[in-house]
């Protein structure tokens, strides 16, 4: 089954940029959505489709996706951007929904 | 705007079953797939399965297939999740979530609170 890997976790000092990674076989050639989590709330949907930002979304906050690698971009990193962050792709083959394993991202 | 509440926390005991209802509101039920995530304690977000909610086809993970339903009271817009032979590693909060259109592969732009389901003896 297709499988989606991150980084457990991701430091950033305070007003700098955030790099957070997605890994899996030929992701560019599907649509990529990206969720925030902070501790105790449900996920939110921060990036759609590789790079489209849900209304109500900093225009901080960007995504990419190439060959196998996609990435969510945060720009001028704030405290309140400390959360866990998951990748997510549908694998048509299997019919599911994948989640990646989550990326911690502490904000120093 | 969009909610999507849930029911309490539920407490079972191994081999019981546990039946959670999801109450949506804001935007037409019969346009947007429902989807269940659950995730367990420190763990990662983890698909259970989804409907079309205007047809009522199922779409399950092969992990909960036999053990998991998931259906839909159009009427009162509202969706549920039973899943059967409970162990401990089911512990977990489980969430409902919209999907963005009706097809299964769109972006999951809201969520419940979620519902945590204890599984102790």
């Amino acid at each position: 089954s297709y499988e989606l890997t991150q980084a457990l976790s991701v430091s950033v000092a305070l007003g700098q940029t955030a790099t957070i990674a997605c890994g899996g076989n030929s992701i560019g050639a599907r649509n990529v959505h990206w969720y925030q989590q902070k501790p105790g709330q449900a996920p939110v949907l921060v990036i759609y489709r590789d790079n489209k930002r849900p209304s109500g979304i900093p225009e901080r906050f960007s995504g990419s996706n190439s060959g196998n690698t996609a990435t969510l971009t945060i720009s001028g990193a704030q405290g309140g951007d400390e959360a866990d962050y998951y990748c997510q792709v549908w694998d048509t083959s299997s019919a599911h929904v994948i989640f990646g394993g989550g990326t911690k991202l502490t904000v120093l | 705007q969009v909610q999507l509440v849930q029911s309490g926390a539920e407490v079972k005991k191994p081999g019981a079953s546990v039946k959670v209802s999801c109450k949506a509101s804001g935007y037409t039920f019969t346009d947007h797939s429902l989807h269940w995530v659950r995730q367990a304690p420190g763990q990662s977000l983890e698909w259970m399965g989804c409907i079309n909610t205007a047809n009522g086809n199922t779409k399950y993970s092969q992990k909960f297939q036999g053990r998991v339903t998931i259906t839909t009271d159009t009427s009162a817009s509202a969706g549920y999740m039973e899943l059967s032979s409970l162990e401990s590693e089911d512990t977990a909060v489980y969430y409902c979530a919209k999907g963005h259109f009706q097809y299964s592969s769109s972006s999951i732009d809201n969520w419940g609170q979620g519902t945590l389901v204890t599984v102790s003896s």
